[in-house]
């Protein structure tokens, strides 16, 4: 079965500090990984996508790292702003259907000021 | 333009009522999808077009019911809802069904269903 797990569940920090957060996935055959941020009540918006081939991705002050011997993938915030307070959820596409995405249940964060 | 566009935002029916969800795209992607997305879950897949013809159905009730008028377009049609449908409703697109490594999901903000 295709799964994708992330950690933490929910994380507070504090204006301005880094935080990471991570997702395991069983997803097999892989085609590509995405890291999507979502306001409450608001469609995902896509930060990051990675293949097999892509170690690390950029996206202003977000960065997706992807490990895929050992299906890991992290994304870190680095100086936080209180816009950064959403949903962050672990999209993995692939599988014996390529069209389906496999979904992470998302980390919360919330940035305090 | 990378805009997947939805109408309305909010909604608020009662379980006799019949209403309309519309989704627009103009990237030229040929495969469309509807999600339901309950509060703190994530989406869960409902029907998938694939050049304006439903391609997947994810054993839905028909009380939803799906239509693709044209590439641009996609509506979900809602009819004898019950309370538990109360949920986001998101419309998403892709260039194709299936379309390699790079493939990716656009998704809209989301229609906000309440059912009475």
């Amino acid at each position: 079965k295709n799964q994708v797990e992330q950690s933490p569940q929910s994380l507070i920090i504090l204006e301005g500090k880094n935080c990471t957060l991570q997702c395991n996935y069983t997803v097999s055959p892989f085609s590509n990984l995405r890291w999507y941020k979502q306001d409450t009540g608001r469609g995902p918006v896509s930060l990051t996508i990675m293949t097999f081939s892509e170690n690390t991705k950029s996206n202003g002050r977000y960065t997706a790292t992807l490990d895929a011997d050992t299906k890991q993938s992290s994304l870190h915030i680095t100086a936080s702003q209180l816009s950064d307070s959403a949903s962050y959820i672990c999209v993995v596409r692939g599988g014996s259907n390529d069209y389906k995405l496999s979904f992470g249940a998302g980390t919360t964060v919330t940035v305090r000021a | 333009d990378t805009e997947v566009t939805q109408t309305p935002k909010h909604l608020v029916m009662g379980m006799t009522n019949k209403k309309s969800l519309k989704c627009e795209q103009h990237m030229g992607h040929r495969a469309m999808y509807w999600y339901k997305q309950k509060a703190k879950k994530p989406p869960e897949l409902m029907f998938v077009y694939s050049y304006e013809k439903l391609s997947i159905n994810e054993s839905v009730p028909s009380r939803f019911s799906p239509e693709c008028p044209n590439s641009s377009l996609l509506n979900l049609h809602l009819h004898a809802l019950q309370p538990e449908d109360s949920a986001l409703y998101l419309c998403a697109s892709s260039r194709n069904l299936a379309g390699g490594p790079q493939e990716t999901q656009y998704f809209g903000p989301g229609t906000r269903l309440l059912v009475l």
